[in-house]
Order: C-alpha cells, then structure tokens, then sequence
C-alpha cells in the first residue's frame, strides 16, 4: 500500500525550531518529486515547499523562504522538512505529498501533523 | 502575484450538477488540478492535468480547461460529495493553490 507518514509535529514557542519527517512506503521514493503544503486552523491549503526525486532542485514559498528547508534521504525514504524562526502563523497541520507528474499534481497524501507555534 | 481564484461556495441539490471554477491569467498555459477534501480528512487528487481521473475516482467527476479557466464538474451530485475543493497549479517554480470552494448539497 502507497503511504506517507508525517511526524514531529508539536508545540514550539516563537522564534523555536522544529523538524518534520516524512517516511514514505509502497513505491519507489526517489523517483518522485515531494511536497510540503500545510493548512491552518479552518483556512485553505497553502504550499510550503517542494524538492526534486534526486534532490537537485527545492523550492519555496516566499511566506518559508529563508527560514525553512526541505531535503531527503532516498536510502531511508524520508522527506524532510526543517524549520526555523517559528512565526505564530506558522501554525498549521502539515502536509507531505508525493508528486504526480512532476509537481503538476499530487497523488497521495499523508495525514498530517499538527505544528503549533505559541509561547 | 500569480493567484487562483475559485467562489467561496457553490450550492447544488441532490442529482443535479454542479460546476466550480477556477480563475487564474496563467492557466492557460499551465494544467490544472483538483482536491477533494472532506472535514477532518486530507486531500484527494479527483482531477489532474485539467481533464484526467486518478483510478478510483468516480466517473461523475470531470474537469475542462479554456482560456484562463478550469472547471471542475460534479454530475449526479450526491450528498457525500460535500466537501471542499481546491484547484491547484504547477508555475515558475511555485505550487499555486485556490482558495477553496465549498460545496453543499442541499
């Protein structure tokens, strides 16, 4: 079965860090490209970040850029994604998704993890 | 900035059709793709490059692109299909998602 496992969500104060992790199972990961989109508390879907299957490329939005990062490790089939300088809206449910022809589309989708940003 | 526009709701009773439509002046140019997602529950891919159905999606789901504009179809609308929908872009290098349309059966 194709899935995707979220985790290291949590509650961190403003200014703190946090790591998520993506494990990934049931395909081959690192030929997919990746992407973070997070969701706050009863809004809309925003992207947060993406990166290539070999990991040549990532790419941000400009709300993340300079305060985040996105990597993988296709030996252990897990995306990543680092986060620094926690902001209040920053709180979110986060997403991990996997690529459906490139970034066109996004296939399967993880359940989330909540990350809370309040002192 | 680039952006997607779509109606914040969108009404349709039982068995009738229902249409939501994306906006965006680069669409064009770009495939669209939609999201159903369900409260509590993540996303569904229910249409991709503008007009394709993932396996597994009901054939009632269609979508069309022309011009600037994606729409998303629902025929036969049923009450599960409440949800909300979200179209989404792939454009320099940038993810694009709409706001969200929520749909009611009502």
């Amino acid at each position: 079965e194709v899935q995707l496992l979220e985790s290291g969500g949590g509650l961190v104060q403003p200014g703190g860090s946090l790591r998520l992790s993506c494990a990934a199972s049931g395909f081959t990961f690192s030929t997919y490209a990746m992407t973070w989109v997070r969701q706050a508390p009863g809004k809309g879907l925003e992207w947060v970040s993406a990166i290539s299957s070999g990991a040549n490329y990532t790419y941000y939005s400009d709300s993340v850029k300079g305060r985040f990062t996105v990597s993988r490790d296709n030996s252990e089939n897990t995306l990543y994604l680092e986060m620094n300088s926690l902001r209040a809206d920053d709180t979110a449910v986060y997403y991990c998704a996997k690529g459906f022809g490139g970034l066109n589309a996004f296939d399967v989708w993880g359940q989330g993890t909540l990350v809370t940003v309040s002192s | 900035s680039y952006e997607l526009t779509q109606p914040p709701s969108v009404f349709v009773s039982p068995g009738q059709t229902a249409s939501i439509t994306c906006s965006g002046h680069k669409l064009g140019n770009n495939y669209a793709c939609w999201y159903q997602q369900k409260p509590g529950q993540s996303p569904v891919l229910v249409i991709y490059k503008d007009t394709k159905r993932p396996s597994g999606i009901s054939e009632r789901f269609s979508g069309s692109s022309s011009g600037n504009t994606a729409t998303l179809t629902i025929s036969e609308t049923q009450a599960m299909d409440e949800a909300h929908y979200y179209c989404q872009a792939w454009d320099s290098n940038t993810v694009l998602f709409g706001g969200g349309t929520k749909l009611t059966v009502l």
